[in-house]
């Protein structure tokens, strides 16, 4: 079965610092990976998805994602917080068929001044 | 296009009552999906449809009913609430075709059940 686990389930940097979201995945078969954040009492938004096309990825709002294979990694960062990044990220795995996606359990962004 | 609608946005319940999420996607989106989300534990399926007349259990469906009769509407149905289904529902839906196509989400239903 496909899973993803996100390490850290609060994050909190200064404006200005780097961002690194970490989400590790199991996965028998290769994985389509997705990033998505939720603002404040808001639904889901898509951030960036890894479809095997490259292994960077870059999303919105100057997100990018790596593809690590050997590491069974596909970490977020951010060179640069702004404080209109503060939100839940959640990674997820596409599992089966249909689309379906397995979330991991979050992980929420603080940013300080 | 208002993607995918939910309605109420908020509500409460008192245990045994029961009560419809409504959704509503205007995307003509084949795929779509009911999922919970619980503080600290991500969001959880509760049941999907792959199109109108077909629908399957997800991840944690016990106590949820569903039903989609159009391509556009996919409800959800609590029978008897319990405080255990106190929660915030996502509605999604997703594009049929590609093997890794974006869920649209809609902006949720926070439910309490006392």
């Amino acid at each position: 079965a496909q899973s993803v686990t996100q390490l850290g389930s609060h994050v909190s940097v200064s404006e200005g610092a780097l961002v690194l979201l970490r989400c590790n995945y199991s996965s028998s078969v290769p994985p389509y990976l997705f990033w998505y954040v939720q603002y404040p009492n808001q639904g889901l938004q898509l951030l960036l998805k890894y479809t095997s096309a490259a292994t960077l990825v870059k999303g919105i709002n100057g997100f990018e994602a790596e593809f690590k294979k050997s590491e069974t990694s596909f970490h977020l960062t951010k060179p640069s917080a702004h404080m209109s990044d503060a939100a839940e990220y959640f990674c997820a795995v596409q599992t089966g068929t249909a689309s379906k996606l397995t979330f991991g359990t979050g992980t929420r962004l603080q940013v300080t001044l | 296009n208002a993607g995918v609608t939910q309605t109420p946005k908020f509500r409460i319940l008192k245990i045994g009552q029961s009560m419809t999420l409504q959704c509503t996607q205007d995307m003509n989106h084949n795929y779509m999906y009911w999922y919970r989300q619980d503080p600290g534990m991500g969001l959880k399926l509760i049941y999907y449809s792959v199109g109108a007349g077909i629908t399957d259990k997800g991840e944690v469906p016990n106590g949820y009913n569903v039903s989609r009769s159009t391509t556009e509407d996919f409800p959800l149905r609590l029978e008897l609430a319990a405080p255990s289904q106190t929660s915030v529902y996502f509605c999604a839906s997703s594009s049929l075709g590609g093997t890794y196509n974006e869920q649209f989400f809609g902006p949720g239903t926070r439910l309490t059940v006392l």
